[in-house]
């Protein structure tokens, strides 16, 4: 399973767009790169996941780096009900490994 | 269609009781997956199963955990005896398709208390 690093946290205004970055400089070729958040007091949510490709759905888009060591989330309008705890992932086993994610607030 | 429920949500015994976590996974997903976050700690993987089997039980912390899924529908996490150590939130998830790859749907957790 890759190691990936994150900001521990990050703010963001209410309406605007947020990056939430991801370093995952381990990963093998065959490891896909997941995305979960979870808000207080629930448990964690999956966002979204990519191999290579950029990816795009309804919550949000993320944004695969050409060599794949690194990606980004990206919230195109951040509301108050996205500040939660952003987890990036990677591996390639049933197991999901959680590190501490990015905790983004976001101000109205 | 419902989502992955979790009972009780709250759980408050003495050091040394039996507590039994109860998930119901969503209808027809034949994977199910347990984790924990203990105080101060990371989310980590427990076990899974795929139907009533387990097919890796690699994170269950000791053998005072036993995870048990008859019939491949809902899956029971007893502790006993528990100890301190084992408060936290369990998370209990479930997937389709066996494989990451597609997203797991969480519960919202139980906290156990263990005082």
């Amino acid at each position: 399973d890759a190691k990936t690093t994150q900001p521990n946290s990050m703010e963001s205004n209410e309406e605007e767009p947020v990056h939430l970055p991801c370093n995952h400089s381990t990963i093998s070729g065959t490891d896909y790169i997941h995305w979960y958040r979870q808000l207080p007091s629930q448990g964690p949510e999956y966002v979204i996941h990519g191999l290579t490709s950029n990816v795009n759905n309804r919550m949000a888009s993320l944004a695969i780096a050409e060599d794949r060591k690194s990606s980004t989330l990206i919230l195109h309008r951040a509301t108050l009900r996205d500040a939660a705890v952003y987890y990036c992932i990677g591996g390639a086993t049933n197991k999901l490994i959680f590190g501490t994610g990015t905790l983004l607030a976001v101000q109205p | 269609e419902a989502g992955v429920t979790q009972f009780p949500s709250h759980s408050v015994i003495e050091k040394g009781q039996t507590v039994t976590l109860r998930c119901d996974p969503i209808s027809g997903h034949d994977n199910l997956y347990w984790y924990r976050r203990v105080m101060g700690k990371e989310i980590k993987f427990l076990l899974h199963f795929v139907k009533e089997s387990k097919q890796d039980e690699s994170g269950m912390p000791n053998n005072r955990f036993l995870a048990e899924r008859t019939g491949g529908t809902y899956s029971t996490l007893k502790v006993q005896p528990a100890e301190l150590e084992d408060s936290g939130v369990y998370f209990c998830a479930s997937s389709q398709v066996q494989g990451w790859n597609y997203g797991y749907t969480f519960g919202s957790g139980t906290r156990l208390t263990v005082v």
